[in-house]
């Protein structure tokens, strides 16, 4: 089975901030790449599909890129509300597979 | 608007089995996949398996293959999770979430959760 593996697992950044999420498949999955937001307590939220399409009713400081093996999500302008765990999820074949997952935190 | 209502928290002994269902409202309930996720505490997401509700084809995780039964009734637009064989650490969040209307194998709207408790 394809793994997913996120980095960092965590990390704390200050209001404004740029972050940047990785997510590596141990073999290619062309673009069959989703990005999942989970606030504390909440069920996961589906944020981008396809690699780098953004789901309706997302911010636009949400992106995601990669292809193959090695994709990232990136929040170019870091907000409160966004104090979340964040998932990628490979969906090219089954089992379907998340990555560990990434607590991003306010400094 | 789409909603997914899942049954309540469940409290098993090792061995067991249990069954938990997920409502849908909102939508033509045979035209999406409806999959099954569930979440240890402090762990990753872990997809278990899927319905087809419109035919009852289901697909399952090689990990849960032999424990895992996933069915639905289309006439109560709901769908059941049943695990059987129960041990501690299947103590987890599981949660029902609807196939992505744009892309198939992504999860555009999740059900509440049911907590499933593995204790003596």
């Amino acid at each position: 089975d394809i793994q997913m593996t996120q980095s960092p697992s965590s990390l704390s950044a200050s209001v404004g901030d740029r972050v940047t999420i990785t997510c590596r498949a141990s073999q290619g999955i062309s673009n069959f790449l989703a990005w999942y937001q989970q606030k504390p307590a909440k069920v996961p939220k589906l944020l981008i599909y396809a690699a780098s399409t953004l789901q309706s009713g997302v911010p636009s400081r949400f992106s995601g890129s990669g292809s193959g093996t090695d994709f990232t999500l990136t929040i170019s302008s870091l907000q409160p509300e966004d104090v979340a765990t964040y998932y990628c999820q490979k969906y090219n074949s089954a089992p379907l597979t998340f990555g560990g997952g990434t607590k991003v935190e306010i400094k | 608007q789409v909603q997914l209502v899942q049954s309540g928290a469940e409290v098993k002994k090792p061995g067991a089995s249990v069954k938990i269902s997920c409502k849908a409202s909102g939508y033509t309930f045979t035209s999406y996949a409806m999959h099954w996720v569930r979440q240890a505490p402090g762990q990753r997401l872990e997809w278990m398996g899927w319905i087809n509700p419109a035919n009852g084809n289901t697909k399952y995780s090689q990990k849960f293959q032999d424990r895992v039964t996933i069915t639905r009734d289309t006439s109560a637009r709901t769908a059941y999770l049943q695990l059987s064989s129960l041990r501690f650490e299947d103590t987890a969040v599981y949660y029902c979430a609807r196939e992505g209307i744009a892309v198939a194998g992504t999860f555009d709207f999740w059900g509440q959760g049911t907590l499933i408790t593995v204790s003596s």
